[in-house]
């Protein structure tokens, strides 16, 4: 079947610019996450969904950044007023339950200018 | 100080060597251990997932976790030139939402 797909695959925007990043998980995984990688570092957890409940949203590293899950299913990132230090990898993945194997996505490859 | 570190590499073997990467980390609370390989441009993919400590085979891939020792290990043998990535040890275990922590990630080649 098919994977988790993120779009786009790259972004690049000026300084100041909000931008948004998609997911499209996996068909029935109820868990989806949200992670940075940014160049030289591993990858940073930024949020987490599951099904209805809240999400946590413990890794968004400011209030520029936000994100929702619509219908259970695709989830989009928003970064507001983009700095440079947002350049980075921004992976998806997706796992049927919690503590369950998470899938990546290809990842959306963002560029500030 | 890192949850979880990895030695960066990079680590350049010939075709055929055994490899073997390492991560060590702080966090007793880790239960699952993960080795995702990652391609230039990719997004990780899962190669090994080991619950709590002990030894797990997969082909020519093998992990081990020493949760006295807060290490893990990852070995390669007979290495092949395809096996050039990175490779990312994460773990969880430390909050209900089973989000991963992750090392730095080991850039491995394997020369022809």
């Amino acid at each position: 079947g098919a994977g988790v797909s993120q779009s786009p695959s790259n972004k690049v925007t000026e300084k100041g610019k909000d931008v948004e990043l998609r997911c499209d998980p996996i068909s029935g995984h109820t868990a989806l996450y949200w992670y940075r990688q940014s160049l030289g570092q591993g990858l940073e957890f930024l949020i987490y969904f599951q099904g209805n409940s809240a999400p946590d949203k413990s890794g968004l590293p400011s209030d520029r950044f936000s994100a929702e899950r619509t219908g259970g299913s695709v989830s989009t990132l928003t970064i507001q007023r983009t700095q440079q230090e947002d350049s980075a990898v921004y992976l998806c993945a997706s796992s049927f339950i919690r503590l369950d194997t998470q899938y990546f996505g290809p990842g959306t490859r963002l560029t500030v200018l | 100080q890192k949850e979880v570190e990895q030695d960066p590499g990079p680590l350049s073997v010939p075709e055929g060597a055994i490899v073997s990467l390492n991560c060590t980390y702080s966090n007793s609370a880790f239960q699952y251990f993960m080795w995702y390989r990652q391609y230039s441009r990719k997004g990780p993919e899962l190669l090994m997932y080991t619950y709590s400590s002990g030894n797990k085979e997969d082909g020519r891939f093998t992990a081990q976790v020493d949760k006295s020792s807060k290490y893990i290990s990852l070995f390669i043998r007979d290495s092949q030139p395809s096996d050039s990535a990175t490779y990312l040890c994460a773990m969880s275990g430390s909050s209900n939402t089973g989000k991963l922590i992750f090392g730095q990630g080991t850039t491995l080649q394997v020369k022809p």
